[in-house]
């Protein structure tokens, strides 16, 4: 199936530091996703992006759809503890949702 | 509240025994889809059902089975389970196919000894 590369895989940063994470793929899509997974709890949508350059905030939190409309950002301004956890970006076309592998975000105080 | 529920939310058990972890979402939602997260390999889905009595394969079905008599259920049975479907399970639901948010529920952590 379509394959979504996630990167970082990890990143472990100080509190208050901005974190940037991205996903590319090799399909074209028309939304693009970013979720985030707290310790033991299941995701939750954070962004969800519908246009190509679209750029939107949730918070301290930024995300674009690529103009390409293979690739999504997410940014994450002056990090916090709460922050920490995994983040996955999803990306779909005419198939169920694609899953990236997740970015696990680690926040030392 | 509008959830998507789980249970259980930790199980043991043994190679053959047959078990079946319930999903069950209170949002009237068409779509549901089971899913299967391990490290470095992230969510990957494992069936999904579009409505009731409609149900197709993900990327890793094999040795997974689903049913959706109705359309708040959607339970996941492991036949013959083996120690390679050890994995945190999750249970998702949306409005429809093409609805773009996704409810997930709290997770199974299945071991198989």
């Amino acid at each position: 199936g379509q394959q979504l590369n996630q990167s970082p895989q990890s990143m472990f940063i100080q509190e208050g530091e901005d974190v940037s994470m991205n996903c590319t793929s090799s399909s074209i899509f028309n939304t693009w996703l970013w979720y985030k997974q707290d310790p033991g709890e299941g995701p939750v949508l954070l962004i969800a992006l519908y246009k190509a350059g679209e750029l939107t905030s949730n918070g301290r939190l930024t995300a674009q759809f690529g103009i390409t409309r293979k690739d999504s950002f997410l940014n994450i301004s002056a990090s916090i503890p709460s922050d920490v956890g995994i983040y996955f970006c999803a990306g779909q076309a005419d198939t169920p949702l694609v899953f990236g592998k997740g970015t696990r975000l680690s926040v030392i105080a | 509240e509008a959830q998507v529920t789980q249970n259980p939310r930790y199980l043991i058990t043994v190679t053959g025994k047959k078990l079946t972890v319930t999903c069950s979402q209170n949002m009237n939602h068409e779509y549901m889809s089971w899913y299967r997260q391990d490290p470095g390999l992230g969510l990957r889905q494992i069936y999904y059902s579009m409505n009731v009595e409609v149900t197709d394969k993900g990327d890793v079905p094999e040795g997974y089975k689903v049913s959706r008599k109705e359309k708040r259920n959607f339970p996941l049975i492991l036949e013959s389970p083996s120690p390679n479907q050890t994995s945190l399970y999750f249970c998702a639901s949306s409005l429809g196919y093409r609805a773009k948010k996704l409810f997930f529920g709290s997770g199974t952590q299945l071991s198989v000894l």
